[in-house]
């Protein structure tokens, strides 16, 4: 499967612990993106990589979180000293960032289902 | 503020009916535009997209969607529903940044 990949799919945890998820992008593909996405709403943007930079994080993700991409291939997204609010879906999306129609189209893995207790 | 809104949260359908979901975006200068499809139990997948040009674009499974700008609206449209286009279809922009924007979704039941 050359698609997006995303470890766990679900992971269930006690407030307080931390928690890591892992993002695979399509192997060609230099944008990395997290979403979460909570019951009802539609996916809200958190932060996005070029290559290892990080460009652009949202006021949503508080000091708690953190997201890295090393060598600009896997992310991972940790979650510190985690909180009820927490549970939701995180979804990771790539997409190329050549010129032309092909750069805004971003593809979507399965993502990871966090419940916090 | 950037937004997009959808109007329908939830549509019941028999097969062979119609279907348009409405997607409205806020001003906000160049606006690319997006219509996400997540079927049960699987990733979002891309129907169809607008960059420029002609204001009416096909995407897969028979979807289309039509952009009108004095309107501000990229509305989804299908002529004929089936039963297995059941499933949660999302509306997106992107500004002048690369994230995007997504309207909060609307669950669409089809019946057989």
């Amino acid at each position: 499967d050359t698609g997006v990949s995303q470890d766990p799919r679900h992971k269930i945890t006690k407030r307080g612990q931390n928690v890591t998820f892992r993002c695979d992008p399509i192997s060609e593909h230099n944008r990395l993106y997290w979403y979460r996405q909570t019951l009802g709403q539609g996916p809200e943007f958190l932060t996005y990589f070029q290559n290892e930079a990080q460009l652009e994080k949202s006021r949503l993700l508080s000091d708690r979180f953190s997201a890295e991409r090393p060598k600009g291939s896997f992310s991972t997204l940790e979650i510190q000293r985690t909180e009820q609010g927490d549970s939701a879906m995180y979804l990771c999306a790539s997409s190329p960032s050549r010129a032309g129609s092909a750069k805004n189209i971003q593809y979507f893995g399965a993502g990871t289902r966090l419940s916090v207790l | 503020a950037q937004s997009v809104s959808q109007h329908n949260h939830h549509v019941i359908l028999s097969e062979a009916a119609s279907l348009e979901l409405g997607c409205n975006y806020s001003y906000g200068g160049t606006v690319n535009l997006f219509w996400y499809v997540q079927y049960p139990g699987q990733h979002l997948q891309l129907l169809l997209k607008y960059f420029s040009g002609d204001p009416l674009v096909k995407g897969i499974k028979g979807f289309e969607a039509e952009f009108i700008k004095s309107k501000f609206s990229f509305n989804l449209r299908k002529p004929s529903v089936q039963w297995s286009d059941t499933a949660e279809y999302f509306c997106a922009g992107i500004y002048n940044t690369d994230k995007l924007i997504f309207g909060t979704g609307t669950r669409l039941q089809v019946f057989p």
